[in-house]
């Protein structure tokens, strides 16, 4: 079964500065998607940026890119420029490329509570 | 329009009430999902509908009852609860899966339900 550790139960970091989550995860498969979502205390879980397994180029959505380590089995997020909107839970995910019955299946990590100190 | 509505919000109910949990899109999805989330946890996946079929029950107790009458709205229908079912319950919606294909599931904000 597929595992996601994320290590850090909650960080802080300075406005303007830059701050990396770390999520390492378990998997014997070769073919598979990592996620990083976003869930201010408003609630609504957002999607922050995405990484299939088969390409080798680390994803960035503007002030957010990962460091992708296949081999490691990690799939960190950095955020550069933070700001006050960033103040929020950030859950790793993966989800398998082999859908079969497992239809979306996102599997979580425990998430880590960013503070953003102005 | 990229929204997932939830209604209600709030829903505080007692253990020998019935109460509906409501989720509505309107992006074409066919792909509708049902999650727990307790407090300071991650979500956990309840059920997945594909095509309105249940399709994923993550062995959820029968208390918990889903409904898909439609493409665009999913039901949970409630009875019988417990207070550790208390929880913030999501919806949330996608494209339907298919090998060598990847959507976004969007979220909805949640119903914050509390059982007595």
């Amino acid at each position: 079964a597929q595992t996601v550790t994320q290590s850090q139960p909650e960080m802080s970091v300075q406005e303007a500065e830059t701050v990396t989550l770390s999520c390492t995860y378990d998997t014997s498969e070769s073919d598979y998607y990592l996620f990083w979502y976003k869930q201010p205390p408003s609630r609504q879980m957002i999607l922050v940026i995405r990484q299939e397994a088969y390409k080798q180029q680390n994803a960035t959505e503007n002030r957010f890119s990962v460091n992708f380590q296949k081999a490691a089995k990690s799939f960190s997020l950095k955020i550069s420029d933070s700001q006050l909107g960033d103040a929020a839970m950030y859950f790793c995910a993966y989800r398998s490329g082999n859908y079969g019955g497992s239809q979306g299946n996102l599997i979580f990590g425990k998430g880590t509570k960013l503070s953003v100190k102005p | 329009d990229t929204e997932v509505t939830q209604t209600p919000k709030h829903l505080v109910m007692g253990m020998t009430n019935k109460k509906s949990l409501k989720c509505e899109q309107h992006m074409g999805h066919r792909a509708m999902y049902w999650y727990k989330q307790k407090a300071k946890k991650p979500p956990e996946l309840m059920f997945v509908y594909s095509y309105e079929k249940l399709s994923i029950n993550e062995s959820v107790p029968s208390r918990f009852s889903p409904e898909c009458p439609n493409s665009s709205l999913l039901n949970l229908h409630l009875h019988a609860l417990q207070p550790e079912d208390s929880a913030l319950y999501l919806c949330a919606s996608s494209q339907v899966l298919f090998v060598g294909t990847d959507y976004e599931q969007y979220f909805g904000p949640g119903t914050r339900l509390t059982v007595t």
